[in-house]
């Protein structure tokens, strides 16, 4: 059983525009929501994480929105730039010194 | 920041012998360490957590007999595949967390290591 359920599984986004991707989970003890960017052939990279006691987060063009009743988080890229083009996976944790779930990535394609 | 160094980044080894993927922390004291296994344009998929000094606790499904692992100091965690096969073929990609960092509980990716078994 998924843990954490990702949509779109890619996306097609024109360079200045808005990248939206959308996370879904069932568990309701997940205390901390990770955004993960992958390159191919490299491991992930930490992008922005938000904690359910928060709506939302904004680092710089990366923003998370999170929606606690509904157990959804999405994250945002704006101005989002060809550079941007990768792989991006949600996560969800509970307590600390613990495992992540990982939605199913979203690859992401900005055309310049 | 923290750097998790993995290596090799990639290997090619005959069906049959035995793979060894390494995972250091180079600037941080690693307590726990993950495994993970990624597929062509899937997820990552954690394989098994490791602790140093302990016996590492494997996810249901993962041979623990064909994935041997090992951490046996606080900057160094092992995998080793046994007896490779053609579908143990995949990118493993192994997880260290620095106690002492608050920024994401401290867990840092390794560059992942792809196996080719042929």
């Amino acid at each position: 059983q998924q843990q954490v359920k990702q949509s779109p599984q890619s996306l097609i986004v024109q360079k200045g525009g808005i990248s939206i991707i959308n996370c879904a989970y069932e568990n309701t003890a997940f205390d901390y929501f990770p955004w993960y960017q992958q390159f191919p052939g490299k491991g992930p990279a930490l992008l922005i994480a938000i904690r359910p006691d928060v709506s939302e987060k904004k680092e710089g063009r990366f923003t998370i929105s999170f929606n606690k009743s509904a157990k959804q988080f999405s994250l945002h890229i704006m101005d989002s730039q060809p550079g941007d083009s990768a792989t991006y996976f949600c996560a969800a944790s509970m307590g600390n010194f613990n495992k992540f779930y990982f939605g199913s990535g979203t690859k992401l394609n900005v055309k310049p | 920041g923290a750097v998790v160094s993995q290596h090799p980044s990639w290997v090619i080894c005959k069906s049959g012998t035995s793979v060894k993927i390494e995972c250091r922390s180079l600037d941080f004291q690693a307590t726990t360490m993950f495994w993970y296994r990624q597929f062509p344009k899937q997820s990552l998929m954690l394989m098994a957590t490791s602790n140093e000094g302990s016996k590492a606790t494997y996810e249901q499904g993962v041979e623990k007999d064909k994935f041997l692992i090992n951490h046996a100091s606080l900057t160094l965690s092992t995998l080793t595949v046994t007896s490779a096969h053609p579908e143990d073929s995949s990118f493993y990609i192994c997880s260290a967390r620095d106690p002492t960092a608050l920024l994401n509980y401290g867990y840092t990716f390794g560059s992942g290591t792809r196996l080719t078994v042929v």
